[in-house]
């Protein structure tokens, strides 16, 4: 079955750091990029990170630019988010997401069903 | 940034209804637009890529149509399932970007 599980989540102070990881299964990891989407309970969606295949270059939205790091182990078929500096604004459901390259546009096609990340004093 | 605008923010419909759901990008993004689905509590699923294919086992009820700019999510006929939010979200940049969200409501 394909699938990816996120963990790591957990509250912690602003100023704080913390790192979620994402494990991917049933498909070859490292064929695809991959994305961290967060959600504000009762809000919209967020694309907050995306990653190469071979995790060589990383993109941010302006948000986490500077404060969040992605990355990935492609030998143990895993990503993860680096996040520093957190601010009560970083209160979120984080998901990460496989970006299927194939369909002629980059989309969403799997994703995990989140981890969730409190920052408050 | 590409600004996604989606239209209306929410809406109620009844079972049968021909639902249609508008999203603008703040340039265009030719038909790098996808369709999400999300029910609560449940992760995001896809629905429309590449602006009007479907993707694998999502009912024919749903189409997308558009480029450019203007883009459209239509429900043939709503069913009882259909209950949810759906997104859009542009895949033109690097920095993906997604519409606010439409809430669909029962009537």
């Amino acid at each position: 079955e394909v699938q990816l599980v996120e963990s790591g989540g957990t509250l912690v102070r602003p100023g704080g750091s913390l790192r979620l990881s994402c494990a991917a299964s049933g498909f070859t990891f490292d064929d695809y990029a991959m994305s961290w989407v967060r959600q504000v309970p009762g809000k919209g969606l967020e694309w907050i990170s995306g990653i190469n295949s071979n995790g060589e270059s990383a993109d941010y939205a302006d948000s986490v630019k500077g404060r969040f790091t992605m990355s990935r182990d492609n030998a143990k078929n895993s990503m993860y988010l680096q996040m520093n500096s957190l601010r009560v604004e970083d209160t979120a459901f984080y998901h990460c997401a496989r970006d299927e390259g194939s369909l002629g546009t980059d989309a969403f096609d799997i994703w995990g069903q989140g981890t969730m990340v409190i920052v408050s004093s | 940034d590409i600004q996604m605008t989606q239209s209306p923010s929410s809406l109620s419909a009844s079972v049968g209804d021909r639902v249609t759901i508008t999203c603008r990008a703040s340039q265009s993004i030719i038909n790098y637009l996808n369709w999400y689905q999300q029910k609560p509590g449940k992760a995001p699923k896809l629905l429309i890529y590449a602006a009007s294919s479907l993707h694998t086992g999502v009912p024919s009820r749903f189409s997308g149509s558009g480029s450019g700019t203007d883009f459209t999510l239509t429900i043939s006929s709503l069913q009882p399932e259909d209950f949810a939010t759906y997104y859009c979200q542009q895949s033109y940049a690097l920095l993906r970007t997604f519409g606010q969200g439409t809430k669909v409501e029962v009537k």
